[in-house]
């Protein structure tokens, strides 16, 4: 069966210092991974996709980067970070394919990131 | 569609009624919807999918329908049960190379 792993679970960090969030898939090959952000409270905002190693999709731009350096693996980044950078981040996979092929997303359990 | 800089709304249900959460998609051409149940500090689970070309779909106490004429998609859940106190979001995905667009949420509060 296919698994998602992403940790920390929570981080607190000041303003200014890096970022490095991991996120690692098993039991599937090949898989979309995405980067989400909820504040609060709020919905879920998309920030980046990627359909393949090397291969990133930005939905919005920002203050963070995201790698994907191996197929199972998705890493998100900044360099600095902001104090609006602070909310719930959470990975997710879906099956290989275009990211529309009508796959049901499954999500990792969150980061929650407190920028201080 | 996407509005994630909007507070949630709030639906509260006693304990063993039916609840009804309701969507309202954006895009005509979305073409397959998804309802995932999110609870607190949690990451967001699956709860049922449906594709455009069906208009009604069941799954273990939970429906959800379909009404594209008017770009609706509702949620219902059977006998609610405190353990589905939750955010439920509605995702749709249109044709393309586009990824799942989530709408605002509804957060569901049982009163036992």
């Amino acid at each position: 069966s296919q698994t998602i792993h992403q940790w920390p679970a929570t981080l607190v960090q000041p303003v200014g210092s890096p970022l490095s969030l991991e996120c690692t898939v098993e039991g599937t090959s090949n898989p979309n991974l995405y980067w989400y952000r909820q504040a609060a409270g709020r919905g879920l905002q998309l920030l980046f996709y990627s359909v393949g190693i090397g291969q990133i999709s930005s939905e919005v731009p920002q203050n963070l980067s995201a790698s994907r350096p191996q197929d199972r693996q998705f890493i998100l980044s900044s360099k600095k970070l902001l104090l609006s950078d602070s909310g719930f981040y959470l990975c997710a996979w879906s099956r290989r394919g275009t990211v529309s092929t009508n796959e049901k997303l499954f999500f990792g359990s969150g980061t929650q990131l407190s920028v201080l | 569609g996407e509005s994630v800089g909007l507070h949630l709304p709030t639906l509260s249900v006693q304990e063993g009624d039916n609840s009804i959460i309701n969507c309202a998609y954006s895009n005509s051409a979305s073409d397959y919807f998804i309802w995932y149940k999110q609870e607190s500090g949690k990451g967001p689970q699956f709860i049922i999918d449906i594709r455009s070309n069906m208009d009604k779909r069941q799954g273990q106490r939970v429906t959800v329908l379909l009404n594209k004429t008017v770009k609706h998609l509702s949620l219902q859940i059977a006998a609610t049960q405190p353990g589905d106190s939750a955010v439920y979001f509605c995702a749709e995905t249109v044709p393309g190379n586009t990824p799942l667009v989530f709408g605002k949420g509804t957060r569901l509060s049982v009163i036992a």
